[in-house]
């Protein structure tokens, strides 16, 4: 089985682009996370889908950050305008729709704002 | 509201021994489960073991196990018998609800040095 696939793996973009990132989850998992990893934050959760459903979206990141579930195995994470400070690694993850259930994550997109 | 604290920043032990790490947890559900994750330095980050909040009896899976503590909400991960390939970056998550509809929040990871 595949697990969860992100692309790209790594981005740059200069101030002020639009970036989009891309995530495949586990096939038949019903549950999407996005996170941000930071050394300083560590993971903080971006959005929550449950089956096309946006379940639940970090409240700081509602301004410029926007997550959709285009179909049950396919979602995107779309930032504009791009800020240096929004360099970090963007994990995406999946899992069954139990709480129990474990995440699986993808590698990470590594994004580099300049 | 929820949050998942973890006070250990880095801890350092010789191998074959056993390395304690904390975590301590806020929730208002009665029921909630609570996940140790690791991530390796190439970034991957993997499921290690879950703890379900209405058992008593404490996880183990391998050299792994946990030292759940409802009364304090705290849930320690213990690993017996380090090897150099538990060097590591571990976080303690949390997620509320049976039936799910709530994220997993995470701690901010406590990093397991392992030397020779």
């Amino acid at each position: 089985d595949a697990g969860v696939t992100q692309t790209p793996r790594h981005e740059v973009a200069e101030k002020g682009q639009t970036i989009i990132l891309k995530c495949e989850p586990v096939s038949g998992h019903n549950d999407l996370f996005w996170y941000r990893q930071t050394k300083i934050q560590g993971l903080e959760l971006l959005s929550y889908f449950r089956s096309k459903s946006l379940m639940e979206d970090g409240g700081a990141f509602k301004d410029r950050f926007k997550a959709e579930m285009l179909n049950s195995s396919f979602s995107t994470l779309k930032i504009q305008p791009t800020e240096p400070k929004d360099s970090a690694v963007y994990l995406c993850a999946s899992s069954l729709r139990s709480s129990q259930n474990t995440l699986y994550f993808g590698a990470g997109t590594r994004l580099s704002v300049l | 509201a929820q949050k998942v604290t973890q006070t250990q920043t880095s801890i350092s032990v010789m191998e074959k021994t056993t390395v304690t790490m904390d975590c301590v947890y806020e929730t208002q559900d009665s029921s909630y489960f609570l996940f140790w994750y690791k991530q390796t330095a190439s970034g991957e980050i993997v499921f290690l073991i879950r703890q379900d909040s209405y058992k008593k009896e404490n996880a183990t899976v391998g050299h792994y196990s946990l030292n759940f503590q409802k009364p304090k909400s705290s849930i320690g991960l213990i690993i017996t018998a380090t090897q150099i390939e538990d060097s590591a970056v571990y976080f303690c998550a949390m997620r509320e609800g049976a039936q799910g509809g709530r994220a997993l929040i995470f701690g901010t990871g406590t990093t397991v040095s392992v030397s020779p």
